[in-house]
């Protein structure tokens, strides 16, 4: 079973607007960690933003924040202010926290973005 | 401070041969991670080491290995290669305070021909 489902898989957003990438996962274990990456097209990985499932405000990290509806299981990303720098792929990740086997580290298929000028 | 490093950046190589891919990680930082990005699969994990140990493991063959050096720096070896290991090879580091923020390197690019 998908356990990161993203289902845009490609997005546009106008320069200076506010766009949010969906993305919802599936875990049954009540320790875990939440991640969005962006991936422009030089292929280096850039880590954006965390949430941990027991923080109970949701995470900001500048221009970005996530939208952490824990009963849901969504972790929308909202880039606010669009700049044409942010067109890339962007990847929603997990890691759970199984007491009795190693961390699993999930990555979802991802969302092109793409700013128009 | 300088970032993740990944070498060779680019490898060609055939079925059967082995390769071994390195990443030195920023400085300080103890835990290493490995992905493997292919079109088809998209971003998986292999596995991850603190202190030279191997913490945690994804759904790879035993062809996939990799460890880590007392400096920190760590290698991943990919024995019997198959044409399906043509991947992005990534690594990423992190701190003990910042341990879900990890920093991730160019990556390797691999064809196996």
């Amino acid at each position: 079973a998908q356990k990161i489902t993203q289902t845009q898989p490609g997005m546009f957003v106008q320069e200076k607007e506010a766009v949010t990438l969906d993305c919802t996962y599936d875990t049954s274990d009540p320790s875990y960690g939440l991640f969005w990456y962006k991936q422009p097209s030089s292929g280096e990985m850039i880590f954006l933003i965390y949430q941990g499932s027991y923080d109970q405000q949701n995470a900001t990290e500048g221009r970005y924040s996530l939208n952490f509806q824990k009963a849901r299981k969504s972790a929308n990303l909202v880039i606010s202010a669009s700049q044409l720098g942010d067109s890339a792929m962007y990847f929603c990740a997990m890691r759970e926290r199984p007491k009795t086997s190693y961390d699993k580290v999930i990555f979802g298929p991802g969302t092109s973005l793409s700013v128009i000028p | 401070k300088a970032g993740v490093t990944q070498t060779p950046r680019y490898l060609i190589k055939t079925r059967g041969q082995q390769v071994t891919l390195s990443c030195s990680p920023i400085s300080g930082h103890r835990s290493v991670s490995w992905y493997q990005q292919t079109p088809g699969q998209g971003l998986q994990f292999l596995f991850e080491y603190f202190s030279e140990t191997q913490r945690n493991k994804g759904n790879f063959p035993g062809r996939f290995s990799g460890r880590q050096f007392s400096n920190s720096r760590s290698e991943m070896n990919v024995s019997t290669l198959e044409l399906g290991d043509s991947a992005l090879y990534l690594c990423a580091s992190s701190s003990l305070s910042t341990v879900h923020e990890q920093y991730f390197g160019p990556g390797t690019r691999l064809t196996v021909t």
